[in-house]
């Protein structure tokens, strides 16, 4: 079974400038979350999609930062204009509902730096 | 508003040394509870999880973890540690009741075994 796919895996802009990630997750899973984790930090949940419609975009700085999944498939995360402090790695995982519990599947991240 | 804390943000043993990872959680309702690691290098992937019945939960690679409801704590074991344990390890808490699938990490803790 192929995992969580993201590009790229890593990006490095400049401040002001725009910045977009692509996520794919596991076939069949209809849930998905972009993750952000700051350097030292746990993963942070930024945005859950559950197939195209958003559960939870509670920590979504919606300033700047957008995410849609149109096609309740894969995903992109785009950052517009980007600061300094959104230095980060960007998670994607994705997981299926499960009777008890539910296990999410990451993918490798894109690394972002911001000059 | 539900946290996790980690209690040792760098640890360095010796190989064979024993482990333990200290995890608390804040939240007042029935949670489900992870360990994921993370090796250098690779993506996040899940260790072990309890949701429900034995306290001690085992998990790949001779991992153990121990959920003391009282203490709100789920700490993370193993007899002896390997070079290969070198990784970051993270805890995280899903609300049993919650059908979003939301984890909430803690701050994640380094291990580096020493050869």
């Amino acid at each position: 079974e192929a995992g969580v796919a993201q590009s790229p895996r890593y990006k490095i802009i400049e401040k002001r400038q725009s910045v977009a990630f692509w996520c794919n997750p596991i076939s069949g899973h209809a849930t998905l979350y972009w993750y952000q984790q700051i350097l030292g930090q746990g993963p942070k949940l930024l945005i859950q999609f559950q197939n195209n419609g958003v559960v939870d975009d509670s920590q979504l700085p919606k300033d700047r930062f957008s995410a849609e999944r149109l096609k309740g498939v894969d995903s992109t995360l785009k950052i517009q204009p980007a600061k300094l402090e959104d230095s980060a790695v960007y998670l994607c995982a994705s997981s299926t509902p499960g009777l008890i519990y539910n296990e999410q599947f990451f993918g490798p991240g894109t690394r972002l730096t911001v000059l | 508003a539900q946290s996790v804390s980690q209690h040792n943000h760098h640890v360095i043993l010796s190989e064979a040394a024993s482990l333990e990872l200290g995890c608390n959680y804040s939240y007042g309702g029935t949670v489900n509870l992870f360990w994921y690691v993370q090796y250098p290098g690779q993506h996040l992937q899940l260790l072990l999880k309890y949701f429900s019945g034995d306290p001690l939960v085992k998990g790949i690679k001779g991992f153990e973890a121990e959920f003391i409801k009282s203490k709100f704590s789920f700490n993370l074991r193993k007899p002896s540690v390997q070079w290969s344990d070198t990784a970051e390890y993270f805890c995280a808490v899903q609300e049993s009741s919650s059908n979003t699938g939301k984890l909430i990490f803690g701050q994640g803790t380094t291990l580096q075994v020493k050869p």
